[in-house]
């Protein structure tokens, strides 16, 4: 199997804090991960591209110092939305690629409502 | 600015009918079309990844099909089931590990 898990699945928040998403290959080790975003009715958007043991890569328009994405090891990324708006309020998902088949695997993803 | 475009968008299909929807994406630089079933509060998960064109991939009663000159490919579902009420999500790659997604065609199986 490929399990991936996410961590909250849903979060309240309060402008001006911090909230940490935690997601986790379960069964197998991924040297990369993704961040996703999607709001209503639109696709899912890509993030970042989280590599294990370096920098996370950053789409075009993404603030890296708003969203935080750490690495730390073969099972586990993290995304730390920094400040957090209302703006921000949006469902999250993150993705995990087994290598190989080079396929990614999703989590269940995070709804984060920031108040 | 790529684009991947689903449709429809929704779908409400009599359980036993079979349907079929559409995903159409850029034919330059293709890599890799990748379809994947998203059930409400649960992953999404990979139905199927096609790179070849005039592939053909097919898994019990659902299958897809490739056009890659063209840029579009097709997704049946013989015989629907109830438990085949899912978002269906097609991601397009272009030579990269990015996925590039549509916006999904939302299937709903009437009893």
């Amino acid at each position: 199997g490929a399990v991936v898990s996410q961590h909250p699945s849903r979060v309240i928040c309060k402008s001006g804090t911090s909230v940490k998403i935690e997601c986790r290959s379960l069964d197998f080790q991924a040297t990369t991960m993704f961040w996703y975003r999607q709001f209503p009715k639109q696709s899912l958007m890509l993030m970042a591209t989280s590599n294990e043991g370096s920098k996370a890569t950053y789409e075009q328009g993404v603030e890296k110092d708003k969203f935080l994405i750490n690495h730390a090891s073969l099972t586990l990324s993290t995304l730390t939305v920094t400040s957090a708006h209302p703006e921000d309020s949006s469902f999250y998902i993150c993705s995990a690629r087994k290598d190989p088949p080079y396929e990614q695997y999703f989590g269940p993803g995070t709804r984060l409502t920031v108040t | 600015i790529l684009n991947v475009e689903q449709s429809p968008q929704s779908l409400h299909v009599q359980e036993g009918d079979s349907t079929n929807f559409t995903c159409s994406f850029p034919s330059s630089n293709f890599y890799a079309l990748h379809w994947y079933r998203w059930e409400t509060a649960k992953s999404p998960e990979a139905l199927f990844v096609m790179t070849l064109n005039g592939d053909e991939k097919k898994k019990g009663r659902i299958s897809a099909t490739l056009n890659t000159k063209e840029g579009y490919s097709y997704l049946y579902i013989k015989g629907s089931q109830p438990e085949d009420s899912a978002t269906y999500l097609c991601a397009f790659s272009y030579g990269n590990e990015k996925l590039t997604f549509g916006t999904g065609t939302r299937l709903t199986i009437i009893p």
